[in-house]
């Protein structure tokens, strides 16, 4: 079966911090990886997202970027930390193609102090 | 701009009450509509729509979509403490198949 790792649960770090966020997954091949984040109030807003080893799309402009250095990992990184990047950050995979579910990491909930 | 409304934000109801929860979207080319239940962490997944009319059930929940009036409603009967949690409605998009998610509905059930 299936599974889908994220790490850590949790993370506070200081302004202008670096910030490297991993997620992995099992059980399958050459899923499409998605990062999302959930602010408190508001429902997940998708920020990158990939088909394949080294493609990834932004979906809105930030202070983050993303990459996918294997087939099953996903990292989320960003050089200098500000505080509105605190958040709930979640992780998810699909199959490729549509009409398939997403499923979801446990989340990291990042504190940018 | 793709957007999927959820109402309502929240809502308070005793055990065994029978609550409907809505979503309306507006989406570039639609392919599917999920639910999601997120208790604590990571969402977990109950529905996937596609077509209009077609009544998806599991135990005391139940979930619609009509693609005429883009809207979907998800019911939940006899309402249970651990019903609890927040609904997430998301719509597939484009080729590409991106979800877009609501801001949910956080429903509390009292005992």
């Amino acid at each position: 079966s299936q599974t889908i790792h994220q790490w850590p649960a949790t993370l506070v770090q200081p302004v202008g911090s670096p910030l490297s966020l991993e997620c992995t997954v099992e059980g399958t091949s050459n899923p499409n990886l998605y990062w999302y984040r959930q602010a408190a109030g508001r429902g997940l807003q998708l920020l990158f997202y990939s088909v394949g080893i080294g493609q990834i799309s932004s979906e809105v402009p930030q202070n983050l970027s993303a990459s996918r250095p294997q087939d099953r990992q996903f990292i989320l990184s960003s050089k200098k930390l500000l505080l509105s990047d605190s958040g709930f950050y979640l992780c998810a995979w699909r199959l490729h193609g549509v009409n398939t579910e997403a499923f979801f990491g446990q989340g990291t909930r990042l504190t940018v102090v | 701009e793709d957007k999927v409304v959820q109402s309502p934000l929240s809502l308070v109801v005793h055990e065994g009450d029978t609550v409907t929860l809505n979503c309306s979207y507006e989406v570039t080319n639609f392919r599917s509509l999920l639910w999601y239940k997120q208790e604590k962490k990571a969402p977990t997944f109950l529905f996937m729509l596609t077509s209009s009319g077609i009544e998806k059930k599991s135990g005391r929940l139940s979930s619609i979509l009509d693609k005429k009036e883009l809207f979907s409603i998800l019911n939940i009967t006899a309402t249970q403490t651990g019903d609890s949690a927040v609904y997430l409605c998301a719509v597939e998009r484009g080729s590409q198949g991106n979800l877009i998610f609501g801001k949910g509905t956080k429903l509390s059930v009292k005992p």
